[in-house]
């Protein structure tokens, strides 16, 4: 069964902090690695990744994946309190259906 | 209006009650999706629609009955739902075979009584 695992759930920081998220998938047929901010309610696109190593980057936000290890990792430097929602993963597959496969997400707090 | 946008906002429902979603999208795109996002799982997809055809249906309840009558627009008929049934129900869309690019909608948030 394809299955893709955030960790950790939630996190709680202050401003100035960097965080990592973490992003760990198993499934057939992989395309592509998407990470979205969901803020009250839509979800925003972030990154795509379809290569491993290379770093995806917009300001403050990178991501890189490692399609070896099977995982993506988000970073969050000098976190800002509008930063605080919840980031989802998921993992497109090849197959043209159109169906993603997202993760539980990760809630992330910044706390002035 | 651009964007996805989704009505109603906000929805209580008795379980014998019927009603339905509205998503419509003014990107031009060419394939809609159906979301459910309950309470600490994973956004859980419903259904696909690429040129009007439905492509995916992930194993939804009978009691869950999309319409997508052209690109523009989708529909999630609802009846005799179940309390369990409460959640956000995102609708979302992009261009066919360019999942990657989709763009939600607010989502309506469902209370089923």
């Amino acid at each position: 069964e394809d299955k893709v695992v955030q960790s950790p759930l939630s996190l709680v920081v202050h401003e100035g902090d960097t965080v990592t998220l973490n992003c760990s998938y198993e499934v057939t047929n992989f395309r592509s690695l998407l990470w979205y901010k969901q803020e009250k309610k839509a979800p925003t696109f972030l990154f795509m990744l379809t290569s491993s190593g290379i770093e995806k980057k917009s300001g403050r936000l990178s991501s890189i994946l490692d399609k070896k290890e099977l995982f993506s990792i988000l970073n969050i430097t000098a976190t800002q309190t509008g930063d605080s929602a919840i980031y989802l993963c998921a993992v497109e597959l090849s197959s043209n259906t159109g169906k993603l496969i997202f993760g539980q997400g990760t809630t992330l707090q910044v706390k002035p | 209006e651009t964007g996805v946008t989704q009505t109603p906002r906000h929805l209580v429902m008795g379980m014998t009650n019927k009603k339905s979603l509205k998503c419509e999208q003014h990107l031009g795109h060419n394939a809609m999706y159906w979301y459910k996002q309950s309470a600490k799982k994973p956004l859980e997809l419903m259904f696909v629609y690429n040129f009007k055809e439905q492509t995916e249906n992930n194993s939804v309840p009978s009691r869950f009955s999309p319409e997508c009558p052209n690109s523009s627009h989708l529909f999630l008929h609802l009846h005799t739902l179940q309390p369990e049934d409460s959640a956000l129900y995102l609708c979302a869309s992009s261009p066919v075979g360019v999942s990657y690019e989709q763009y939600f909608g607010p989502g309506t948030r469902l209370t089923v009584t």
